[in-house]
């Protein structure tokens, strides 16, 4: 079974703080993505890299920056996190073109007070 | 701008019955379409997918309808079942396949 696990369930930090959010995938996918998931707003992709220190933004990039320096890894970084960073992030993983089933990690519930 | 589009915010179904899904897009280079099933406090989870060659795709329960003229796609799932209360999400990918657009989902509540 492939498996994508995220660092954190749940998390809470301060305004301005700098937060790390972390995601493994276990079977080799060569692309991931991140995802923010808000009431009404449905599922909206941050960032998502198809290859080992490629990165391409998606539709909500601001504020926001990732790191794939294994292929394995995936990482999300509010470089100073704000109140309207409060969401659900998930991780997600495929194997690449062609193949377009996502995977997705349990999600964490990221609160900025 | 929304690309991709589910107007229900919610449905309401007895047990037994037939849940119908519905799903909106507006790009027509989107060429592969999915549904994900997500239960509270757990990541969303891949149910069945359509390709735009195909107008029909079923598997057990579950069977997409895809009409390209009407950018519209549905959920089927006969017989509906408690277990199947969650909050369903379409999703749509053009030909490079890189890239998802998700709806915002419906709710299901399936009432035993």
């Amino acid at each position: 079974d492939v498996k994508v696990t995220q660092s954190s369930r749940y998390l809470v930090k301060r305004t301005g703080e700098k937060v790390f959010l972390e995601c493994v995938q276990d079977m080799d996918h060569e692309n991931m993505f991140w995802y923010r998931q808000d009431p009404g707003l449905g599922l909206r992709l941050i960032y998502f890299s198809y290859d080992v220190k490629m990165k391409e933004k998606g539709d909500i990039p601001e504020g926001y920056s990732v790191s794939r320096e294994k292929k394995e890894r995936f990482s999300l970084i509010l470089e100073s996190a704000s109140t309207n960073q409060t969401s659900m992030y998930l991780c997600a993983s495929t194997t690449g073109a062609g193949n377009y089933e996502q995977y997705f990690g349990p999600g964490t519930r990221l609160t900025v007070t | 701008d929304q690309q991709v589009k589910q107007n229900s915010p919610s449905l309401s179904v007895q047990e037994g019955r037939i849940s119908i899904l519905n799903c909106d897009y507006t790009n027509s280079m989107f060429d592969y379409f999915l549904w994900y099933k997500k239960y509270p406090a757990e990541g969303p989870t891949f149910l069945i997918s359509i390709s735009s060659i195909k107008d029909k795709n079923e598997d057990g329960r579950f069977t997409v309808f895809l009409n390209k003229s009407a950018k519209h796609l549905s959920l089927h799932i006969v017989p509906s079942q408690p277990g199947d209360s969650a909050v369903y999400f379409c999703a749509a990918s053009a030909r490079t396949g890189n890239q998802f657009y998700f709806g915002t989902g419906t709710s299901l509540t399936v009432i035993p």
